[in-house]
């Protein structure tokens, strides 16, 4: 079983569309949570960042921790095609020097 | 500064081949990270440096793996004797130093290695 399980997809929705991407996680050491874009033969951007269990909202991004379940979720409200890309979960102890990353879901949102 | 800068974008080398990528990370920031990812995969954790200070190597990271920080601000990434499975993408990032609330690591473009 992987540290870190990610559904890849790949997702296909309407521009307009509430978006929901998972990440599943065993180890209880993992206190912080990110979420990444990644385009195509790109390096994955930074969206959003979580420290410990909570929400946290930017625009039309929420990211939410769930640590007594090690379930995190990404919401993209009225998705748009130009946020067609793959969506990388991403996660690591205290000190960030090992983030362990899904396999990431690819997301197209078709006009 | 616009953010981590890696060179070279893309790097086709012969098996056996000795191959150097260079990262230049955001300014002031202490740390810095070396990911490798292949295709439909996400990135793996390869070795990280504190200021020019290695602090820890991943299993993945073989003895033909060298990477150095001197000045503690551009890295390097040496692959000797390049295999057809070292092909993959690259990717340095680079962040402050973490505080208890703040972690936030910014990603390069990567470099794209193909060994034939």
């Amino acid at each position: 079983q992987k540290e870190v399980e990610q559904d890849p997809g790949p997702l296909s929705v309407p521009e307009g569309a509430i978006v929901s991407l998972n990440c599943t996680y065993s180890n209880s050491a993992f206190q912080y949570f990110m979420w990444y874009r990644q385009y195509s033969r790109k390096g994955p951007e930074l969206l959003m960042y979580t420290y410990s269990s909570g929400n946290k909202e930017d625009g039309r991004f929420t990211a939410q921790v769930d640590k007594s379940s090690k379930y995190i979720s990404l919401f993209i409200r009225d998705s748009q095609p130009s946020d067609s890309a793959t969506y990388l979960c991403a996660m690591s102890p205290y000190n960030n020097n090992d983030m362990r990353f899904g396999a990431g879901t690819r997301l197209t949102v078709k006009p | 500064d616009t953010g981590v800068s890696q060179d070279p974008r893309h790097k086709i080398t012969k098996r056996g081949q000795n191959v150097t990528f260079r990262c230049d990370p955001i300014s002031e920031h202490n740390r810095l990270y070396w990911y490798r990812q292949t295709l439909g995969q996400g990135p793996e954790f390869l070795t990280y440096f504190q200021n020019e200070a290695q602090l820890e190597k991943s299993r993945l990271l073989s003895d033909r793996f060298s990477a150095e920080r001197p000045k503690g601000s551009f890295s390097t990434l040496e692959i000797q004797r390049t295999e057809q499975g070292d092909s993959a993408m690259y990717l340095c990032a680079s962040s402050p130093t973490p505080t208890l609330e703040d972690t936030e690591a910014f990603f390069g473009q990567g470099t794209r290695l193909t060994v034939v």
